[in-house]
């Protein structure tokens, strides 16, 4: 799997949009770029998955650079709750293990 | 309602038992995979299995030990000879597709206190 490099943590006002960059610059053809996010002390739970087109669910967007070689991952409105751990991983879309880093760890203040 | 769970919660052992960390999960998922985690680090994988009776290491399986006799269940024994074995450990599974998105579901995690 590619390795991915995320900033260690980051501060986000309540109500404001939360930006989340990932850099997988050794991304391949056939790997997807896949979020999760990891509340303390709880296991990791998924958020988004994308290829090469922008994405977006009912948790948030996911906006992937036209050379793939970088993500970010956008909370639109980021509450108290989505403090938590983030992780970018990139796979191929059928495997199912992950190579997990240590995270952006994402602080949402009032 | 669907899920994977993982019991207990929390638990201590005396240094130098083995103990055994049970997974299980109703999504009829093939693949199952157990992942340690340490205070301030991300997950690592420690097994994973894709099918029934089979079952492969990962980057950390030295002092681990699983079994895979059903698709619901995918135990996990964490022997003597680990080394470091309190840790947070978590159990995930997915399908199995070769054209479909797969990704991991994971349990609530067993925090594993060695004293």
């Amino acid at each position: 799997d590619a390795k991915t490099t995320q900033p260690t943590s980051m501060d986000c006002a309540e109500g404001r949009a939360a930006n989340l960059p990932c850099n997988h610059s050794t991304i391949s053809g056939n790997e997807y770029v896949y979020w999760y996010r990891q509340i303390h002390s709880q296991g990791p739970q998924y958020i988004i998955h994308g290829l090469k087109n922008n994405e977006t669910n009912e948790m948030a967007s996911l906006i992937i650079t036209e050379d793939r070689k970088s993500s970010t991952l956008i909370l639109p409105h980021a509450t108290l709750r989505d403090t938590a751990v983030y992780y970018c991983i990139v796979r191929p879309r059928n495997a199912g293990k992950s190579t997990f880093g240590d995270g952006t760890t994402l602080t949402v203040k009032p | 309602d669907g899920g994977i769970t993982q019991s207990p919660k929390y638990l201590f052992r005396k240094e130098g038992q083995n103990v055994t960390l049970s997974c299980e999960q109703n999504l009829n998922h093939d693949a199952m995979y157990w992942y340690r985690q340490d205070p301030g680090q991300g997950l690592r994988l420690i097994y994973y299995s894709q099918i029934v009776n089979d079952f492969q290491k990962g980057d950390i399986a030295e002092g681990y030990s699983v079994s895979r006799e059903k698709k619901e269940s995918f135990p996990l024994t964490v022997t003597s000879a680990q080394k470091n074995p309190t840790a947070f450990y978590l159990c995930a599974s997915s399908i199995v597709a070769r054209t479909m998105n797969t990704e991991a579901f994971f349990g609530q995690g067993t925090r594993l206190t060695v004293v």
